[in-house]
């Protein structure tokens, strides 16, 4: 089965810096699609960045990128010059094929100003 | 991009009685829709995959005869919570996937609040 581990519940960032989530995550599969949701107090998930595994080059949106090592099963979220509005919950995630996503515990991300 | 929408948005029940919720691929045709369960400060857990015109398949531990999930056409699938429980309390939130998108992408729902008194 696939598992998706984020090991940092909160992490906290000073405005304009910059943060780094971790998310590991374990498969027999070779080829499938990673995930970055972000949740703000709404509760609507919101789509942050994808990555296609199949693909080495790391994907980014604007300040947002990731980390992707394949061999090493890691898919680290880094967040450059932080602002107010990225607070909210981070859940990584993991899908193959056409199937459900399987998420991540989550990680709490506060901003300071 | 493609929207997704669930009605209704907070329902507040007595125990024993039964609630609808409905997920809706408002444009687009979604041939698979998935339903997850999130408790406060939890994840989201898959309970169910719904499939257009056929059973939905259930994760392990989640009770298809008191989570009733119909997916009768291409744009909607149910949710039916019977004789709900306290404990049914949570949010649940529906993912349309759209096969003609990019990456077959998923999109979801902005939820539902159910409180059982």
């Amino acid at each position: 089965a696939q598992t998706v581990t984020q090991s940092q519940p909160e992490m906290s960032v000073q405005e304009a810096e910059t943060v780094t989530l971790s998310c590991t995550y374990d498969t027999s599969e070779s080829d499938y699609y990673l995930f970055w949701y972000k949740q703000p107090p709404s509760r609507q998930m919101i789509l942050v960045i994808r990555q296609e595994a199949y693909k080495q080059q790391n994907a980014t949106e604007n300040r947002f990128s990731v980390n992707f090592q394949k061999a090493a099963k890691s898919f680290s979220l880094k967040i450059s010059d932080s602002q107010l509005g990225d607070a909210a919950m981070y859940f990584c995630a993991y899908r193959y094929n056409n199937n459900d996503m399987r998420f991540g515990a989550g990680t709490r991300l506060t901003v300071k100003p | 991009g493609a929207v997704v929408s669930q009605h209704p948005s907070w329902v507040i029940c007595k125990s024993g009685t039964s609630v609808k919720i409905e997920c809706r691929s408002l444009d687009f045709q979604a041939t698979t829709m998935f339903w997850y369960r999130q408790f406060p400060k939890q994840s989201l857990m898959l309970m169910a995959t719904s499939n257009e015109g056929s059973k939905a398949t259930y994760e392990q531990g989640v009770e298809k005869d008191k989570f009733l999930i119909n997916h009768a056409s291409l744009t909607l699938s149910t949710l039916t919570v019977t004789s709900a429980h306290p404990e049914d309390s949570s949010f649940y939130i529906c993912s349309a996937g759209d096969r003609l998108a990019t990456y077959n992408e998923q999109f979801f729902g902005p939820g539902t609040r159910l409180t059982v008194l």
